[in-house]
């Protein structure tokens, strides 16, 4: 099946540091991906839209001067967590769609210290 | 996109049948079913994917109704490895791709 790879797979940074986070489709395109967060225990969330070439898509209640995604080409899609706080230290998975399935990467853990 | 509604937990030992049952009463007509286990601190990954009736691959077998407002995945002869999260997702947005996760199970095998 397709393959979807994240970049880094853990980072550590500091209160008030940006951290940019990588997202590939390997084997296919993708003029479309996904960003979810997943808090401790709970189910995946769907934060963005990615989209190659425009604007990003935000749900409800993300704010997307924070959360700041760049779909610069059809395999590569970026979400950079700026001035990060603790608050924002969770588990970022994106994914990328083929007709009727989603394929996901393996996820990236971030820790605001 | 449909809602989904799954049981929150389930137990099994190894070696039985672990059936999942996933209602999803407000499924649109051009919408699939799709299942996807979750380990801790990994992506989703995908199980198996249906329309109607049975579908059956390598790990599991997917049971769909007629009226397809549910489906149940079924595990046969689960192992401690197999404990994990499992997602019942229903209609994939064609025009987006967006898929929205209800809570999921978590399935617990014991020995």
């Amino acid at each position: 099946g397709a393959v979807v790879s994240q970049h880094p797979s853990r980072v550590i940074c500091k209160s008030g540091t940006s951290v940019k986070i990588e997202c590939r489709s390997l084997d296919f395109q993708a003029t479309t991906m996904f960003w979810y967060r997943q808090f401790p225990k709970q189910s995946l969330m769907l934060m963005a839209t990615s989209n190659e070439g425009s604007k990003a898509t935000y749900e409800q209640g993300v704010e997307k001067d924070k959360f700041l995604i760049n779909h610069a080409s059809l395999t590569l899609s970026t979400l950079t967590v700026t001035s990060a706080h603790p608050e924002d230290s969770s588990f970022y998975i994106c994914s990328a769609p083929l007709p009727n399935e989603q394929f996901f990467g393996p996820g990236t853990r971030l820790t605001v210290l | 996109l449909a809602k989904t509604t799954q049981p929150i937990s389930m137990d099994s030992y190894e070696g039985q049948e672990v059936n999942i049952t996933c209602s999803h009463n407000n499924i649109a007509t051009n919408d699939y079913i799709t299942w996807y286990q979750q380990f801790p601190s990994q992506g989703p990954r995908f199980i198996i994917q249906g329309y109607k009736t049975k579908v059956t691959n390598e790990v599991a077998s997917l049971f769909i109704p007629a009226d397809r407002k549910s489906s149940t995945l079924s595990l046969p002869r689960v192992s401690l490895s197999d404990t994990a999260v499992y997602y019942c997702l229903v209609g994939v947005d064609t025009n987006a791709g967006k898929s929205t996760f209800g809570d999921g199970t978590t399935l617990t095998v014991k020995p």
